[in-house]
């Protein structure tokens, strides 16, 4: 299997200009996750989606964020418009919610900086 | 809520030197437990889990044990080597939940 793939693995982008980050989870697996990871506030999880649906999106810090997964094979998550704090480093994992407690596999992330 | 509790780092050993990263942890049900590993410049992998009380996790010389009773799941490694300098993670994820909750990481580096 592929892992999980993230694209693309490094954004540079100015304030105030829309940043699309991308996902594609492990095929088979029913959960996707994204994740924050700053020095300042370590991995913090943004949003959880099941069979496509978000579930919890109560870790996406303000409106300028959101996230869909029209398949299960896609995923995105938007900044608009972005601001220097967010910089960071983006995580996408997906599992396969077999009974829940399943491991968590982890894309290798997108690194954004917001100039 | 449930929360993970890490030892502070960085810790800094010399090659083949025993290795202990803390972790302890609330949690409202009967979680299970993971470590994770990020080496730099990637995603997080696993490393080892333990789903009840008693269980031992190892994988590549690692071991952590589920302590019910003290709340922990220490990593410990015999004999640590310069390729194992990286942050590692522990996390929980409780029942009913596909949720982790994770520590703020530990970072090891290893000198030859």
């Amino acid at each position: 299997d592929a892992g999980v793939i993230q694209s693309p693995r490094h954004e540079v982008t100015e304030m105030g200009q829309e940043v699309t980050l991308r996902c594609k989870p492990i095929s088979g697996h029913d959960y996707l996750f994204w994740y924050r990871q700053t020095m300042m506030r370590g991995l913090e999880l943004l949003i959880y989606f099941n069979n496509n649906v978000p579930i919890d999106d109560s870790g996406m810090p303000e409106d300028r964020f959101s996230a869909k997964m029209p398949n299960a094979s896609f995923s995105t998550l938007k900044i608009q418009p972005s601001e220097p704090r967010d910089s960071a480093v983006y995580f996408c994992a997906s599992s396969p919610g077999t009974g829940g407690r399943d491991t968590q596999y982890f894309g290798p992330g997108t690194r954004l900086t917001v100039l | 809520g449930d929360s993970v509790t890490q030892m502070e780092g960085p810790v800094t050993l010399s090659e083949e030197a025993f290795l202990t990263i803390n972790c302890t942890y609330t949690a409202t049900g009967y979680p299970s437990l993971f470590w994770y590993v990020q080496y730099p410049g990637e995603g997080l992998q696993l490393l080892l889990k333990a789903t009840k009380a008693d269980d031992k996790g190892s994988n590549k010389g690692f071991e952590a044990t589920y302590r019910k009773e003290t709340t922990s799941f220490h990593l410990e490694k015999g004999s640590v080597q310069v390729s194992d300098s990286a942050v590692y993670f522990c996390a929980l994820s409780d029942l009913g939940t596909y949720k982790y909750i994770f520590g703020t990481g530990t970072r090891l580096k290893v000198l030859a």
